[in-house]
């Protein structure tokens, strides 16, 4: 059973649009939610996060848009640049767990000149 | 300012051989640790997850074992090494107590099982 589940395999922008990555999850007691950005080679980097107690974390050109009724999330990247072609993952956890993060499957994102 | 490495950077070894990943995290004591694998092109899975000196929990059972000899090192190792382990081993570390939710991913070991 997928408990995140990241809707796009992968995503296509051309330069200055906004990609939008969208993440769902099953288990209503998942209340952290950070999206991690990963170049191929390297670890995972923590990009943003929100907790669900927020509809909306914004970090420059990152924003987080949460539904907690619909138990789903979106990460927004405004003014997309070549730089930011890399792979997302959305992650959830039981905040103060400190345990056990699920991760979604990864959005391959591209974004070309 | 914490710093996370890893060791060795990437590993060829053959099938039923022994092996044994590091991690070590400087400039935090009493680090939440884990271990994550990630296959080619997939998502990551964690593996164990450490909250103190000399106490390991298992998440899933892939023929590995973890130790944390010391408050700063998380050790993977297996005797017997098969086809199904090659991937990217990930070591993480969280701050311990009440802000234990973030997790700090380091770079990676490469592993590559013929």
């Amino acid at each position: 059973q997928q408990q995140v589940r990241q809707s796009s395999q992968s995503l296509t922008v051309w330069e200055g649009e906004t990609a939008i990555l969208n993440c769902s999850y099953e288990n209503s007691a998942f209340d952290y939610f950070p999206w991690y950005q990963q170049f191929p080679g390297e670890g995972p980097a923590l990009l943003i996060a929100i907790r669900s107690v927020s509809d909306k974390k914004e970090d420059g050109r990152f924003t987080i848009f949460f539904n907690k009724r619909e138990k789903n999330l979106s990460l927004h990247i405004k003014d997309s640049q070549p730089g930011d072609s890399a792979t997302y993952f959305c992650a959830a956890s039981v905040a103060s767990s400190g345990q056990k993060l699920v991760f979604g499957q990864g959005t391959i994102l591209k974004v070309y000149l | 300012a914490q710093t996370i490495h890893q060791w060795p950077v990437a590993e060829i070894k053959a099938v039923g051989s022994p092996l044994s990943l590091g991690c070590t995290i400087k400039g935090k004591s009493s680090p939440n640790l884990y271990w994550y694998w990630q296959a080619t092109g997939g998502t990551l899975q964690q593996l164990f997850y450490s909250i103190t000196v000399g106490q390991v929990e298992s998440v899933v059972q892939l023929n590995l074992s973890a130790s944390r000899p010391k408050d700063d090192q998380f050790i993977l190792s297996t005797e017997k090494l098969l086809l199904s382990h090659s991937g990217f081993y990930l070591c993480a570390w969280a701050p311990g107590g009440a802000n234990q939710d973030t997790q700090y991913f380091g770079p990676g070991t490469r592993l590559l099982v013929l």
